[in-house]
């Protein structure tokens, strides 16, 4: 099955920094999901995007399927940014297979 | 709000036990998956249903179970409980499978005393 890695596994930032997260994926993908898990374990969806660059405020994803892999950059970042951020990419199969996650932590 | 609702969100049982975790998909998503997250394990596939039938299986123990009953809304079943069971189960939901996006309920955590 597909294999996902993600990095950098830890991020510490200063409020106010940006940064990047990194998903690579190992087999070709119809689509992505990036995801935010936020202190309270609540899964927010933040993009679906098979290829492109998509952009929500202060965030913003960009997937280059042919390359395999898809980045989500975060700009200004704040506090309530912290938890964790997972990718999923989908093959067309049925298992789901999470990334381990980028686990973020915005000090003020 | 994602449109998908858990019950209950959070339970506490013992060892032994059998709890039943309940998932009421999206309006219009035909595909219910369920996941686990424990600290030591991160987030694991279980089992999806689409439209009443299961499609895949992923690391799920033979103690746990699910259905999807016709009206879509969706059960796990855990029985035998271990203290190692203890977690934060996803429901998440889809208009189909494979390649939709899913949307996740706010989860349930269940603790084995």
């Amino acid at each position: 099955g597909i294999q996902v890695e993600q990095s950098p596994p830890d991020l510490i930032l200063q409020e106010g920094a940006n940064s990047t997260l990194r998903c690579n994926f190992s087999d070709s993908v119809n689509n992505l999901q990036w995801f935010h898990q936020n202190p309270w374990g609540q899964l927010i969806n933040l993009f679906y995007i098979p290829s492109g660059t998509k952009q929500n405020g202060r965030l913003s994803a960009t997937t280059v399927a042919t390359e395999r892999y898809s980045l989500l950059y975060i700009s200004s970042s704040q506090t309530t940014d912290s938890g964790v951020y997972f990718c999923i990419p989908y093959t067309g199969g049925f298992k789901t297979i999470f990334g381990a996650g980028t686990r973020l932590f915005v000090k003020a | 709000d994602s449109g998908v609702t858990q019950t209950p969100k959070h339970l506490i049982t013992a060892t032994g036990q059998r709890v039943t975790l309940r998932c009421s998909p999206r309006s219009g998503d035909l595909s219910v998956y369920w996941y686990q997250q424990s600290l030591d394990q991160g987030l694991q596939f279980l089992i999806q249903y689409y439209n009443g039938e299961e499609r895949a299986k992923g690391n799920i123990l033979e103690r746990f179970s699910a259905q999807q009953f016709p009206d879509l809304h969706s059960e796990l079943n855990l029985s035998s409980l271990e203290l190692g069971d203890s977690a934060l189960y996803f429901c998440a939901s889809s208009q189909g499978g494979g390649r939709q996006p899913q949307h996740f309920g706010d989860g349930t955590r269940l603790s084995i005393l």
